[in-house]
C-alpha cells in the first residue's frame, strides 16, 4: 500500500522569508511524487512532479521540491514567500510498481495550509 | 479551452435521494477520476477510469457508481444519498496516470 504524510496542518511564514512544506511517503517500489496547490473554492492546480532523475525539481511560481530517497521525503520549498502563496498545499504519491495493486491510483496527503504574513 | 467542467457547483439533497454529478473534459484525456475532499482528510479516490468503457474502484467506492461511455464524460452517481456523503467532489483528468491531473472546480454537496 502507498501512503503520504504531511505532518503540519498549518505553516506560517513572513513574506520574503523562505518556506518549507513537509511531505513524507511510503511505497512498495519507487515513487512518482507530485505537489498541488488549492486556492479557496477552486480545484487543485499542479505545481511540480518527480518521476526520476535530478533530486531537485523546479516547478511553477518559483516553487521547488527536493526528493530524498533515504528519508522518503519530498519537501516543497520556495526561497522567498509571497502573500499570494497563501493556500492549501497537497503532496501526492503513486507507486511505480505496477504489481503493487494501487499503482494506477494517486494517494494524497491531508494537506498543509500555508499562510504568508505581510 | 474549458478544461474540466463539473456541474452542478452546489447541490442539496435529502437522505435517500439519488443524483448524478457531471464531469466533462475537452482535452482528450484517457485517465479520469473522482475524488471527495473532507476537512483534514485530503482527497480520497472514489472511482477512476483509464479509458472509455473501463472503470475501477478507488479507496472509497461504496455508495457511488460510475460509467465511461465516451472519452469526454465521466459521471458519478449517488445511488441513495446519505449524510456521510456530504462533501466536496472533484473530477480530474490526465493523459495518463503518471501525468499531472487537471481538476474541475468541484461540486459542493450537502445531504440533509
Amino acid at each position: 500500500a502507498q501512503s503520504v504524510a504531511q505532518p503540519e496542518d498549518q505553516v506560517n511564514v513572513a513574506e520574503g522569508n523562505p518556506l518549507t512544506v513537509k511531505c513524507t511517503y511510503s511505497v512498495s517500489g519507487n515513487p512518482y511524487l507530485f505537489w498541488y496547490v488549492q486556492y479557496p473554492n477552486r480545484g487543485l492546480q499542479f505545481l511540480l512532479k518527480y518521476i526520476t532523475g535530478d533530486n531537485l525539481v523546479k516547478g511553477s511560481y518559483g516553487f521547488e521540491a527536493e526528493f530524498n530517497k533515504s528519508q522518503t521525503s519530498f519537501h516543497l520549498k520556495k526561497p522567498s514567500a509571497l502573500v499570494s502563496d497563501s493556500a492549501l498545499y497537497f503532496c501526492a504519491v503513486r507507486d511505480i510498481l505496477i504489481s503493487s495493486g494501487s499503482a494506477r491510483q494517486l494517494t494524497f496527503g491531508s494537506g498543509t495550509q500555508l499562510t504568508v504574513l505581510p | 479551452n474549458a478544461g474540466v467542467t463539473q456541474t452542478p457547483k452546489f447541490q442539496v439533497l435529502k437522505t435517500g435521494q439519488s443524483m448524478t454529478l457531471q464531469c466533462a473534459q475537452d482535452m482528450n484525456h484517457e485517465y479520469m477520476s473522482w475524488y471527495r475532499q473532507d476537512p483534514g482528510m485530503g482527497l480520497r479516490l472514489i472511482h477512476y477510469s483509464v479509458g472509455a468503457g473501463i472503470t475501477d474502484q478507488g479507496e472509497v467506492p461504496n455508495g457511488y457508481n460510475v460509467s465511461r461511455s465516451t472519452t469526454e464524460d465521466f459521471p458519478l452517481r449517488l445511488l441513495s444519498a446519505a449524510p456521510s456523503q456530504t462533501s466536496v467532489y472533484f473530477c480530474a483528468s490526465s493523459y495518463g496516470f503518471n501525468q499531472p491531473q487537471h481538476f474541475g472546480d468541484g461540486t459542493r454537496l450537502s445531504i440533509l
